[in-house]
């Protein structure tokens, strides 16, 4: 079974210009997280899908943030414009949650796209 | 804000020996879990322990859970130059939400 994809792997970027990342899922899993980490700190959530609906976006800096889940399959992330700050590795992570269980199950993690911005 | 918080940020080893980690955290959770990543890849599920559970095995794994002190250990036996990783915990923002809040995880380097 194939894990979560991400791509690109490192993106290096001048700031203010925009920037794009890409996620697929493992097959079946109907929510998908986007994480942002820092350098010696553990992810910090961005966003949050249930299949196509943003249910936990809240840490989004939604000035220059954006997501999107079409299809409630795969997602994109975009930065615009980046900014120095946004240097970091950005993880996606998907799950298979149901109704009725206790709530957080185990997570499966992309390797991430490391951003580097100029 | 940051749940849990992993103690020590770093540890170093020497291969055969035993490495503990411990977490603690702020709210009542649900379940608790631990994750090992690797330089420069992602995360990795390593085991989930629940609220109503004190300990869980996995292998060379042992974790125990104390609700009332609000902590959690990961103790690795035997450990092996491939377990050099970081080690982070992760609870629920909030009870019975899907949503993780990790530490800032320890660091671990075994020397083989």
């Amino acid at each position: 079974e194939a894990g979560v994809v991400q791509s690109p792997r490192y993106k290096i970027i001048e700031k203010k210009q925009p920037v794009a990342f890409w996620c697929n899922p493992i097959s079946g899993h109907n929510t998908l997280y986007w994480y942002l980490q820092n350098l010696g700190q553990g992810p910090e959530l961005l966003i949050r899908y249930e299949n196509e609906e943003a249910v936990d976006d809240s840490q989004l800096p939604k000035d220059r943030f954006s997501a999107e889940r079409l299809k409630g399959v795969d997602s994109t992330l975009k930065i615009q414009p980046a900014e120095l700050g946004d240097s970091a590795v950005y993880l996606c992570a998907s799950s298979l949650e149901q109704a009725g269980t206790s709530g957080a199950n185990e997570q499966f993690f992309g390797p991430g796209t490391r951003l580097t911005v100029l | 804000s940051q749940q849990g918080e992993e103690d020590p940020q770093a540890l170093s080893i020497q291969e055969g020996e035993n490495a503990t980690m411990n977490c603690s955290y702020k709210t009542s959770i649900n379940n608790l879990q631990w994750y090992r990543q690797n330089s420069g890849r992602g995360l990795v599920h390593l085991i989930l322990i629940r609220s109503n559970e004190r300990e869980k095995h996995s292998g060379r794994l042992r974790v125990t859970l104390d609700t009332s002190k609000k902590s959690s250990s990961l103790l690795i036996t035997a450990s092996r130059a491939a377990d050099t990783a970081s080690y982070f915990c992760a609870t629920p923002g909030r009870a019975g939400s899907y949503q993780l809040t990790f530490g800032k995880g320890t660091k671990l380097s075994v020397i083989p």
